[in-house]
Order: C-alpha cells, then structure tokens, then sequence
C-alpha cells in the first residue's frame, strides 16, 4: 500500500540545466497536485492534473516551468533553465478525487538544488 | 499577500501537557481547513480537518477549533508527546478558487520536552 512516491528525492543542477521530477500518486488516485515550499515559507500551490488534463496551473511561473501527467507513467514537473532561485523542496500530492473535504496525502519531495 | 497566518513560528511545551497552534486567516471565503505535520526530509502528513459547517472537531489527542468571526482556528495537542515534535501547517480552501487549492501558513515549529 505505497503512499506517494517521488524521485528523484535530491537534485542538484547548475544553472541553465533542465530539472525533471517526477511523481506516483497513490494506487487508485487520478489527482495529482505540485507545490514548491522556499526556505522559511510555507508551500505554494502550483498546478492541478488529472490524467492528460492540465486543470490548474495558476501557481505556475509562466515561463521554464510545465507539468504534465501522462495516461501511463508517472507525473512530471519541468523545469528548463533552472536558475538559483528555483532551489526549493517541491513536494507532490494527490487525491482520490477534487471533491470537497478530500485530504491531498504527500510525497517525500524532491530538494532541487541549484548551484 | 499572506491569506493564512502562523504568527508563532516556535513553540515548546513539556511532555504531558497541552500544545495549543493558532492560525489566522484573511479569506471570509475559506470554507475547509486543514492541519498537516511535517517532519524534516518527509512530505507533511494530513492529521485533522473541519468543514466551516462545524466549530469543533476531534480525532483522538488532537482537537481543532475553528472560530468564523474571529477568522482563527487552533490545534490541541493533549496530552503532548515527544513524537509530536514537528512544523506543523494549516491550511484552507475555498469553493470559488477551487477546493483543491490548499492556501497553507509557514508552520509553527513543536518541540515537546521530555
């Protein structure tokens, strides 16, 4: 009964790389959230998936970053040139639904390191 | 603009005793609130929820209180152990934005003494 997986858990990339984290939600959910925590803060909602589907993506930055969930294969968070400040913890969550009162259960996340 | 509030981002409290997290919101709109921990190097985990239906709710040694007019909600924590020790955040929805939405705080940092 695996929870939420994410790998990589740490990245460290150079500036100008692409960063590629991925995400397994939970066996039997279709909903699959990204949110990035900075240092000190709390985390901020990024996008919404469901299979195929781009939902919600009003917390992504507009440019370097995208998601998509493909109908097989795990959930994937890009990010293209990544520059310093998009070191940060980026955590995965996901749902048996979007329905009200429905609880996101989390991954470990993934610590993106840009040097 | 910072629609949910952890003023404290520290608290200590002997092994035994109550710990009590505050949480401030701005959004009139929020209607489903949320209690998560964290421990370092894990993703946070749910612990309690509450509907703005309700003022109380209970789950075992955990109690969140949710207070509209006041747009405040809290965390008991009774009797506190030191497995408590954690960031805990609260976090809130609303219908018009999208339920899925979590608006979390910055956390609040529990240290239970033994």
């Amino acid at each position: 009964n695996a929870g939420v997986m994410q790998n990589p858990r740490h990245l460290v990339r150079r500036r100008g790389q692409e960063a590629r984290l991925r995400c397994s939600p939970m066996k039997g959910h279709s909903h699959v959230y990204w949110y990035r925590q900075l240092p000190e803060e709390g985390l901020k909602f990024m996008v919404y998936l469901q299979k195929e589907n781009i939902i919600d993506e009003s917390g992504m930055p507009k440019e370097r970053f995208s998601a998509e969930f493909p109908k097989e294969g795990p959930s994937i968070l890009r990010i293209q040139q990544v520059v310093r400040g998009d070191s940060a913890a980026y955590f995965c969550a996901s749902s048996p639904s979007d329905r009200s009162y429905n609880e996101q259960f989390f991954g470990p996340g993934t610590r993106l390191t840009v040097l | 603009d910072q629609q949910v509030k952890q003023n404290s981002p520290s608290l200590s409290v002997q092994e035994g005793r109550i710990s009590i997290l505050n949480c401030d919101y701005t959004n009139s709109m929020f209607d489903y609130f949320l209690w998560y921990k964290k421990y370092p190097a894990e993703g946070p985990t749910f612990l309690i929820s509450i509907s703005s239906i309700k003022d109380k709710n209970e789950d075992g040694r955990f109690t969140v209180f949710l207070n509209k007019s006041a747009k405040h909600l809290s965390l008991h924590i009774v009797p506190s152990q030191p497995g408590d020790s954690a960031v805990y955040f609260c976090a809130a929805s609303a219908p018009g934005s999208g339920t899925y939405k979590y608006i979390f705080g910055t956390g609040t940092r529990l240290k239970v003494l033994a």
